[in-house]
């Protein structure tokens, strides 16, 4: 029943690796955003994609690299992991039948860099 | 100046008390208002949305809008130990445009 549902929840990974995050929403909507909050608790939108396409990349190094393979998915994948990449990770969904900005989040992926 | 601006508190009430949880923003361009929950180790969730300015409840809660002050304000009654969580306000000034968060202010209700 779960919404907006991503993996892995835990990941603690050495610097320099490859990972993968992945996300899938039931909620049949069509925009879908990863956003980082950092260990001061700021929630800062970095993708957004609307219908598979990109609408919003916010300066996020070229590191991250979204990919949308339907508009049901938005997976983030991170190349070369630094220290400073080290958050939680949430993807989220909006409608876009509603007045407003509604968004509906995740349960969050906590990436540690070690 | 952060275009939002919200004391990260924490903030502690005794049970029953009634909480009020602010921010402040800079962009005048803002009309869609929003209250996020997020309770520890899980994601936010939408509590209230308010468009422009006035007022709206929702059973405990009330949020108000002041866009002459650029103030937005979130009260919870009779507040429950349940209710301890963070509380993030977010705005946008158009429909599809970026929402921005402010920081969040930690509520912690003791019984």
């Amino acid at each position: 029943d779960t919404a907006v549902s991503q993996t892995p929840k835990y990941l603690v990974t050495q610097m320099g690796n490859d990972k993968s995050i992945k996300c899938e929403q039931n909620l049949g909507h069509d925009t879908m955003y990863w956003y980082k909050q950092d260990s001061k608790k700021f929630l800062k939108i970095m993708f957004s994609y609307n219908n598979k396409e990109l609408i919003i990349n916010e300066t996020v190094p070229n590191r991250f690299s979204p990919k949308s393979p339907d508009k049901a998915h938005l997976n983030l994948h991170i190349n070369s992991l630094e220290l400073g990449d080290s958050a939680v990770y949430f993807c989220a969904s909006s409608p876009r039948d509603v007045p407003g900005n509604t968004i509906y989040f995740g349960e969050g992926s906590w990436l540690t860099v070690v | 100046q952060k275009e939002v601006e919200q004391d990260p508190g924490p903030l502690s009430v005794p049970e029953g008390a009634i909480v009020s949880l602010n921010c402040t923003y800079s962009n005048s361009a803002f009309q869609y208002f929003m209250w996020y929950r997020q309770y520890s180790r899980k994601g936010p969730e939408l509590l209230m949305y308010t468009y422009s300015s006035g007022n709206k409840e929702d059973g405990r809660f009330t949020a108000q809008v002041d866009k002459s002050s650029k103030y937005i304000s979130l009260f919870i009654r009779d507040s429950q130990p349940s209710d301890s969580a963070t509380y993030l306000c977010a705005m946008s000034a158009n429909r599809d445009d970026k929402i921005i968060f402010g920081k969040g202010t930690r509520l912690h209700i003791l019984p």
